[in-house]
């Protein structure tokens, strides 16, 4: 079974704090992704990468930055962490070349920035 | 960005069959996806279709029309565990996954 892991289940963050949220897939899987989840927003792509060292915007990038050094390992950055900037975050893999790969999701991270 | 419609609430009896709809923008479609999301839970992946027509995975179906640019999710016997998030999602090309804001199913005794 694919397994995609992410740090920390629960985080709590001042406003300006730089914050790092780790994601972590034993599959060898080449994309993988970050959302955020908001009520009644959905799932919103922030960033992806589709391979180590690449990286690509999302629909809502702004205020997050993401660090892919090694396969396995996805980073997402917040520089400054805002109160808007709490939700829950969602990372993900799949495989191949393809958008249409099966994405698999790890347990999420919900941060609370005061 | 592409943006995907789907009812935000729907409530269904127990051993009864419910359909989830989704449309979708036609800009740059590849397929459409369907995850189920438990409270607390991680986004699991159910079904996808490509061309049009019903794929069938046990008690559920997904239901697309290219020409139509709209799809649906049906579950079949309904079971109390059903209840949860259901998102359709839009392969756009290039690896990116647009997800719709989901369809909270209740189902009730």
């Amino acid at each position: 079974d694919v397994k995609v892991t992410q740090s920390s289940r629960y985080l709590v963050k001042r406003t300006g704090e730089k914050v790092f949220l780790e994601c972590v897939q034993d599959m060898d899987h080449e994309n993988m992704f970050w959302y955020r989840q908001d009520p009644g927003l959905g799932l919103r792509l922030i960033y992806f990468s589709y391979d180590v060292k690449m990286k690509e915007k999302g629909d809502i990038p702004e205020g997050y930055s993401v660090s892919r050094e090694k396969k396995e390992r996805f980073s997402l950055i917040l520089e400054s962490a805002s109160t808007n900037q709490t939700s829950m975050y969602l990372c993900a893999s799949s495989s191949g070349g393809a958008s249409t790969d099966t994405q698999y999701f790890g347990p999420g991270t919900r941060l609370t920035v005061l | 960005g592409q943006s995907l419609e789907q009812p935000s609430e729907v409530t269904a009896v127990e051993g009864a069959i419910v359909q989830i709809n989704c449309t979708y923008q036609t800009s740059g479609f590849y397929g459409l996806s369907w995850y189920q999301q438990h409270d607390g839970g991680a986004p699991t992946f159910l079904s996808y279709n490509a061309l049009d027509g019903l794929e069938e995975t046990g008690r559920f179906s997904s239901f697309l029309s290219r020409s139509d640019s709209y799809g649906y999710l049906l579950l079949q016997e309904l079971q109390m565990k059903d209840s949860a998030s259901y998102f359709c999602a839009q392969s756009g090309g290039y690896q990116k996954v647009t997800f719709g804001t989901g369809t909270k199913l209740q189902v009730i005794p």
